[in-house]
């Protein structure tokens, strides 16, 4: 399985635009990338996936980059609910499961 | 769309003694996942079904381990003779099919706790 790199933790200060960064060197051309986070007492939760454009949904922007070996998870305007702990996934386009890494604690200071 | 459904939430046990966790996925989710995760460390791939058939066990899967998911349905993952080191948040997780993609989001539930003493 190709592994992800992830910074151990970020900070971030509330309302203002978060960049989390994920370094996949080893990614096949049928991986795709999947974040997922995890608030705490809860299981792990969905953001958003991509193969290789950009992608926006209603909860955060992922940036892959033309290459594929690195894409960044962006959230506009943080907020104290978005502290969690965020997982960068390659996940191969022929098999169901997810391998998580260790992922990054975001915190937020108000 | 009640969510992923746990039970139970948290389960105290002696070593040695067998327990049995359920997961009720979302309605019509063909495919099901459990994961173990222990304090600090992402979620670990146990195993996963689609619909009946168990597809894919992670080699960490002891013997002491199984799970079932007879019907298509709900799923029971069972731990015989449990270990301290069994101790953890076993977390079930279901997806449906998007015609022949994998990469239809994995809804987790909220787990349940295991201490084994």
């Amino acid at each position: 399985d190709a592994k992800t790199t992830q910074p151990n933790s970020m900070e971030s200060n509330e309302e203002e635009p978060v960049h989390l960064p994920c370094n996949h060197s080893t990614i096949s051309g049928t991986d795709y990338i999947h974040w997922y986070r995890q608030l705490p007492s809860q299981g792990p939760e969905y953001v958003i996936h991509g193969l290789t454009s950009n992608v926006n949904n209603r909860m955060a922007s992922l940036a892959i980059a033309e290459d594929r070996k690195s894409s960044t998870l962006i959230l506009h305007r943080a907020t104290l609910r978005d502290a969690a702990v965020y997982y960068c996934i390659l996940r191969p386009g022929n098999t169901g499961k997810l391998i998580f890494g260790q992922g990054t604690t975001l915190q937020v200071k108000p | 769309d009640t969510g992923v459904s746990q039970d139970p939430r948290h389960k105290i046990t002696k070593r040695g003694q067998n327990v049995t966790f359920r997961c009720d996925p979302i309605s019509e989710h063909n495919r099901l996942y459990w994961y173990r995760q222990t304090l600090g460390q992402g979620p670990e791939f146990l195993t996963y079904f689609q619909n009946e058939a168990q597809l894919e066990k992670s080699r960490l899967l002891s013997d002491r381990f199984s799970a079932e998911r007879p019907k298509g349905s709900f799923s029971t993952l069972e731990i015989q003779r449990t270990e301290q080191g069994d101790s953890a948040m076993y977390l079930c997780a279901s997806s449906t099919r998007m015609q022949s993609s994998y990469n239809s989001p994995l809804h987790f539930g909220n787990g349940t706790r295991l201490t084994v003493t």
